[in-house]
């Protein structure tokens, strides 16, 4: 099935470093959302973006739905060591009340203490 | 307010099998969708049943099928068992009156050898 472009696959970082990932679709979607998944857990919706151009914040986390709708990026500031895991994107697809959504195949993030 | 549950929370089936597995959605939600997750990759969609009928599905074979309830609870089976099925099955649920992200499951891990 169709998946996303994300990248990079995985990052290691220090703690207290800033962290950018980004995500790219050949086709167009109306909502990006960003989603958390921790060990062993369903993924954890972070942020929706619902406007090209948008740009939300949650916390230390930012995140842009590109303008063209086909690409979306995620910054999280400043990481601290519960910012472990791995970070999905994903567009959706609605019609007819049916919510699809595709996914990107993850960025997984390990911070250093 | 409860979350999604879904049950087992592991499986081993051999070639050939059938499973069944179930998720209660969160209350309040009355629409369910399930994702195939394999390792290393991000949730691919199965289907969404809303009203206790498929109104959208996946690029899976007619082996994968669901139900819902009237209590808006769901079951996914899957018939005639391949290795390639081993994988996390997650349940989301959400409300009909617009799309808010889905809530997700903890999943079912199921390995077929």
């Amino acid at each position: 099935g169709q998946q996303l472009n994300q990248s990079p696959q995985s990052m290691f970082i220090q703690e207290g470093e800033d962290v950018s990932m980004n995500c790219t679709s050949s086709s167009i979607f109306n909502t990006w959302l960003w989603y958390k998944q921790d060990p062993g857990e369903g993924p954890v919706l972070l942020i929706a973006l619902y406007k090209a151009g948008e740009l939300t914040s949650n916390g230390r986390l930012t995140a842009q739905f590109g303008i063209t709708r086909k690409d979306s990026f995620l910054n999280i500031s400043a990481s601290i060591p519960s910012d472990v895991g791995i970070y999905f994107c994903a567009g959706l697809n609605s019609g007819a009340g049916s919510y699809q959504l595709t996914f990107g195949k993850g960025t997984k993030l390990s911070v250093i203490p | 307010e409860t979350g999604v549950t879904q049950s087992p929370t592991h499986l081993i089936k051999t070639r050939g099998q059938q499973v069944t597995l179930r998720c209660s959605s969160q209350s309040g939600h009355n629409t369910v969708s399930w994702y195939q997750q394999a390792l290393g990759q991000g949730p691919q969609f199965i289907f969404q049943y809303y009203r206790e009928e498929e109104n959208g599905r996946g690029n899976f074979p007619p082996r994968f099928s669901g139900l819902q309830f009237p209590n808006y609870s769901s079951e996914l089976n899957v018939n005639a068992l391949e290795l390639d099925d081993s994988a996390l099955y997650l349940c989301a649920s959400s409300s009909a009156s617009g799309f808010d992200g889905y809530t997700f499951g903890s999943g079912t891990r199921l390995t077929v050898v």
